[in-house]
């Protein structure tokens, strides 16, 4: 069985600030962790995933993750914060290997203060 | 940039009523899911489908709910008899077949259910 707990349901930061958002994961096997960003009436979109090779991860627009197996973490960074990254942000967990269900966290709406 | 569609993007029905959600996965794409988000709630697992038959459902994917993949192309749930909690964002989402496959899911835009 796999879960995901993302620390906070809302986290304020300026624009310009460093976003962290949270993400502690739960796995019997290997995992693959994922994030995912979603704007207001759209659906998911995949910013960054972990399979087991570099432990820091890259993605889209500035993100990026670490993969700490010592702390089951997975959170996720920007350096500078900027308007359009406001959204909701959803950690989640698979099993490695594929093919198997994705179980995602509660998410974490970030908002960004001019 | 290959994408899942699916129609409608909202619908409205009454309680008691069937509906279904179509979805057109990405062509090369081999598994098939459906998720659906409660407003203000995670997204929470329903179905996979593999080859034609169901490989894993939650608990939520109860008798009111069934998939078919009646072409080469559709995806579709099925609710029977709608209940006001029934109302949500349904999402289908897709994963390819082949080596490295790393359980990336692509993800529909989703349809929004409103059940009155």
């Amino acid at each position: 069985a796999q879960s995901v707990t993302q620390l906070g349901s809302h986290v304020s930061v300026s624009e310009g600030a460093l976003v962290l958002l949270r993400c502690n994961y739960s796995s019997s096997v290997p995992p693959y962790l994922f994030w995912y960003v979603q704007y207001p009436n759209q659906g998911l979109q995949l910013l960054l995933k972990y399979t087991s090779a570099a432990t820091l991860v890259k993605g889209i627009n500035g993100f990026e993750a670490e993969f700490k197996k010592s702390e089951t973490s997975f959170h996720l960074t920007k350096p500078s914060a900027h308007m359009s990254d406001a959204a909701e942000y959803f950690c989640a967990v698979s099993p490695s290997g594929g093919y198997q269900k994705v179980t995602f966290g509660t998410g974490t709406k970030l908002q960004v203060i001019p | 940039e290959p994408e899942v569609t699916q129609t409608p993007s909202h619908q409205v029905t009454q309680m008691g009523q069937e509906v279904i959600l179509r979805c057109v996965p990405i062509s090369n794409h081999l598994y098939f899911y459906w998720y659906r988000q409660i407003l203000g709630q995670k997204v929470e697992f329903l179905v996979s489908f593999y080859n034609n038959e169901i490989s894993e459902k939650s608990e939520i994917f109860d008798d009111q709910f069934s998939v078919e993949r009646p072409d080469g192309s559709n995806f579709t749930l099925k609710i029977r008899s709608t209940k006001l909690e029934d109302s949500a964002m349904y999402f289908c989402a897709s994963t390819k077949l082949g080596d490295g496959n790393t359980g990336e899911l692509f993800f529909g835009e989703g349809s929004r259910l409103t059940v009155l």
